[in-house]
């Protein structure tokens, strides 16, 4: 079945640090991907999508690219700030794995510190 | 409007008894989904209702566990017969159709002694 596949975290940055979580994914079909955050005491929101290969979601400085041929999402930001400290999930929709249900990576925590 | 509400916030309870958790879509959000956020397992799809029916419940874990929906608005999760297993943080989300962008409310953490 589908399937998401994150780095383990926690992945603890200085301030200013460029920022890459690796996400993976196994689907059969066209998924949709996506970015969600967690904020401590927060609950759960989405961060950028994409729907079709060669897509680029992006929002507040990341982005991930949708790359179908190495079946991966990565999220990447060039300069991180002590507020982007969350636990960031990779979710995928759709393909052979049900379209509407959101199938999440595991989940990896970034710390930033100042 | 307001996001998606969920209550209670937090519930504790004992082993054997019976639980109900509640959510509060955003109006117009026909699609409405349930997820469960443990330790051991992480983020896991639960039901997924299109307006009051459940073209999906395949996440349910077992028959201890049941929704519905009414008014093509508000849920209710019901756990009966609650053990430790069962404590997780239950969330709900919703979105205007199936296949939309799905808007998460923040959740009822369950804590079953």
């Amino acid at each position: 079945g589908n399937s998401v596949t994150q780095m383990e975290g926690p992945v603890t940055l200085s301030e200013e640090a460029f920022l890459t979580i690796n996400c993976t994914y196994t689907a059969t079909g066209y998924p949709s991907l996506f970015w969600y955050v967690q904020y401590p005491g927060e609950g759960l929101q989405l961060l950028l999508k994409a729907t079709k290969a060669d897509d680029k979601g992006s929002n507040k400085g990341f982005e991930a690219t949708y790359r179908k041929e190495t079946t991966s999402f990565h999220l990447e930001k060039g300069s991180v700030q002590v507020s982007d400290s969350a636990v960031y999930f990779c979710a995928l929709r759709g393909g052979t794995g049900g379209y509407n249900k959101l199938i999440f990576g595991a989940g990896t925590r970034l710390a930033v510190h100042p | 409007g307001a996001g998606v509400s969920q209550s209670p916030s937090n519930k504790v309870t004992e082993k054997g008894k019976d639980v109900e958790l509640r959510c509060d879509p955003i109006s117009g959000h026909t699609a409405l989904y349930w997820y469960r956020q443990s330790l051991g397992q992480g983020l896991e799809f639960l039901i997924y209702f299109q307006g009051n029916s459940a073209p999906d419940k395949s996440g349910l874990p077992s028959d201890r566990f049941s929704a519905e929906r009414t008014g093509g608005s508000v849920s209710t999760l019901t756990i009966q017969r609650t053990q430790q297993e069962d404590s997780a943080v239950y969330l709900c989300a919703s979105s205007r159709t199936g296949g939309e962008t799905q808007y998460f409310g923040p959740g009822t953490r369950l804590l079953v002694l």
